[in-house]
This record gives C-alpha cells, sequence and structure tokens, in this order.
C-alpha cells in the first residue's frame, strides 16, 4: 500500500533556529513529490521535486529529493513566527491523477 | 493567480440530511479533487474528477457523491449526514501537461459540523 510519513508530527522552535521537516514514501511508480504550507486557510504550493540531488530553493526555504533513500527533506533557516504552520508532504505516482498526502509537521516558531 | 472558491467555509446541518459542498475553480483545470482533512490523519481523498461528467473514486467515498457537470464546477454531496463526517473538506484543482499531473491549488475549505 502506497504512504507517505512525514516527521517530526510537530515541533516547537525560537525564532532564528533553523529547522529541518522529512517526508519519506513508499509509492508504486513515483512521479513527484509536493511540499505545502498550510496556516488557517488554503494548503499553498511550496515545492515540487522530480529529481534526485537537485535542491529547489525559495528564499529561507528549500528542499531536496532522494529518489533512491525515498525521501525529501523541507530545511527552513532564520525562522520567523510567521512560518509557524502545518508544512504538508504529498507524492504523485506515475499514471495516476492522485496524490498521497503525508500527516503533516506543525510547526510553532516562538518570538 | 488560480482562484479555487468553496461556497461556504462553516456549515453546520443535522444527521440525515442531504448537504451539498460546492466548488468552483476559475483556471480551466482539467482535474477537480476533494478530500478531508482530520487531526492526525492529514488529507483524505474522497473523489476526484479528470472531466467533465467522470468521477472516480479516492481512498474513502463512503458515503459521498460528487457531481461535475461543467468544467469549472465540482460539487460534494452528502446523501445522508451522520456525525462521523463531522470535518474540514479542501477541494483543489489542477492541470496536466506533458509531464503529467501538475501542482493542485486548493480552497480555503468547509468546516462542516454534523449534530
Amino acid at each position: 500500500e502506497d504512504k507517505v510519513v512525514q516527521s517530526p508530527l510537530s515541533l516547537v522552535v525560537h525564532e532564528g533556529d533553523t529547522v529541518t521537516l522529512n517526508c519519506s514514501y513508499e509509492v508504486t511508480n513515483f512521479r513527484s513529490l509536493l511540499w505545502y504550507k498550510q496556516e488557517k486557510k488554503a494548503p499553498t504550493f511550496l515545492f515540487m521535486l522530480t529529481s534526485s540531488g537537485i535542491e529547489k530553493k525559495s528564499g529561507r526555504l528549500s528542499s531536496i529529493l532522494d529518489k533512491k533513500e525515498l525521501f525529501s527533506i523541507l530545511n527552513i533557516t532564520a525562522t520567523q513566527t510567521g512560518d509557524s504552520a502545518i508544512y504538508l508532504c504529498a507524492v504523485e505516482a506515475s499514471g495516476t491523477y492522485k496524490y498521497i498526502f503525508g500527516t503533516g509537521t506543525r510547526l510553532k516558531v516562538l518570538a | 493567480d488560480v482562484k479555487v472558491t468553496q461556497s461556504s467555509r462553516y456549515l453546520v446541518k443535522r444527521t440525515g440530511e442531504k448537504v451539498f459542498l460546492e466548488c468552483v475553480q476559475d483556471m480551466d483545470h482539467e482535474n477537480m479533487f476533494w478530500y478531508r482533512q482530520d487531526p492526525g490523519l492529514g488529507l483524505r481523498l474522497i473523489y476526484f474528477s479528470y472531466d467533465v461528467k467522470m468521477k472516480e473514486k479516492g481512498d474513502i467515498p463512503e458515503g459521498y457523491s460528487v457531481s461535475r457537470e461543467k468544467k469549472e464546477r465540482f460539487s460534494l454531496i452528502l446523501e445522508s449526514a451522520s456525525t462521523n463526517q463531522t470535518s474540514m473538506y479542501l477541494c483543489a484543482s489542477s492541470s496536466m501537461d506533458w509531464g503529467g499531473n501538475q501542482p493542485q491549488h486548493f480552497g480555503d475549505g468547509t468546516r462542516l459540523s454534523i449534530l
């Protein structure tokens, strides 16, 4: 059965800290992995990863995929209170229309 | 910017009622999805549609049905609401290109309470 596992489930840090969120997966015919940030409302898209070893970066956020070890990490440097959110990882299998979501990591950044 | 609009942010209904949740997207996306989100369980796919009048069951379709009569609109129907359907419901849409499915864009969600 296809599955996506995120860790940790929750995390509390102080402003300025660096955090690493993990996403491991077991999916038949992997095609892509996505990261989303969810605050109070709609999840918003962060990154789409399809190739191993190529880092995607946006400001203080970056992500990388390891297709051999079947995981991805999302790094946030110099965290701010506005980074407090649930971070969702989702994986798509080739030939399907569906994404399989992990349960998310709840990040709280304290001032 | 893609806009996915869900008809209600909060909804309270009674057990046994027929409930309609509406979703509209404005980017001519082929694919539309309905999820429910529960603490500790993440997002679980209820139904999706890859074209008008086409629908596919997701992982938890029991107790739900869907309708897609127009490309921009995807409706989720709870035939006879039950208390275990109290949840946050999220609609999403995505396009397809040569590379396959593109990232999904989500609506703000409907928090449904069944009393």
